[in-house]
């Protein structure tokens, strides 16, 4: 199975800074159709996970443009670009080119 | 809007079964692949299996396999996961989610619990 590594596993931030999470894949995630299926989450507290980001940086329909992904091949990114109250959670890198499609252990996001 | 909602979660015995269904709304069921994803009390999230459109094809994780059923209803928009032979590492949220490469809308999730 594709390992899916997340860092930091906890990321207390201020209000109004950036924050940065990388997620890493023990395989390549380029599909034979040429696209790259890694995907990040967001999960409130008590509530389900939802997808921000689909295809390493493509954004989902309502999601803050404060939101951005990067990367290629095995190294992501999801970026914020000035943490809202909002925000706080766990987040979930997730590859859906090798079966079984895996998450990564997720990131805590707080606020300091 | 695109509506997933999950039922049937519940307390069962170690060794029971339970079926789970999932109502879709809001998009054209037949259309697409649907999964069931789980996620352990304060624990990560587990990709299980998913079916593909007519449900000729289906797929499972190795920690399921053989003992949960994926199907689904076209006709009903209904999405289902029968699952044998229960156990304790079964005790998690399910989740139904619309695709499955992309995963892009989740339902709220039905609680199973396993325990004597």
């Amino acid at each position: 199975d594709v390992v899916m590594s997340q860092s930091p596993l906890s990321l207390p931030v201020t209000l109004g800074q950036p924050a940065s999470i990388s997620c890493r894949s023990s395989q390549s995630l380029v599909y034979s159709d040429g696209d790259t299926y890694l995907h990040w989450f967001q999960q409130r507290p008590g509530q389900s996970p939802r997808r921000l980001i689909y295809k390493v940086s493509k954004r989902d329909s309502g999601v803050p443009d404060r939101f951005s992904g990067s990367g290629s091949g095995t190294d992501f990114t999801l970026k914020i670009s000035r943490v809202e109250a909002e925000d706080v959670g766990v987040y979930y890198c997730m590859q859906g080119t090798h079966w079984p499609f895996t998450f990564g252990p997720g990131t805590k996001v707080d606020i300091k | 809007q695109v509506q997933l909602v999950e039922s049937g979660g519940a307390l069962v015995r170690p060794g029971g079964s339970l079926r789970l269904s999932c109502a879709a709304s809001g998009f054209t069921f037949s259309d697409y692949y649907m999964s069931w994803i789980r996620q352990a009390p304060r624990k990560g999230l587990e990709w299980i299996s998913y079916i593909s459109d007519s449900g000729s094809s289906t797929n499972y994780a190795d920690s399921v396999k053989g003992r949960f059923t994926i199907s689904r209803d076209n006709a009903k928009n209904s999405l289902y996961l029968q699952m044998n032979s229960l156990g304790a590492e079964d005790t998690a949220v399910y989740y139904c989610a619309r695709t499955a490469r992309l995963s892009d809308n989740w339902g709220q999730g039905t609680l199973v619990t396993v325990s004597s």
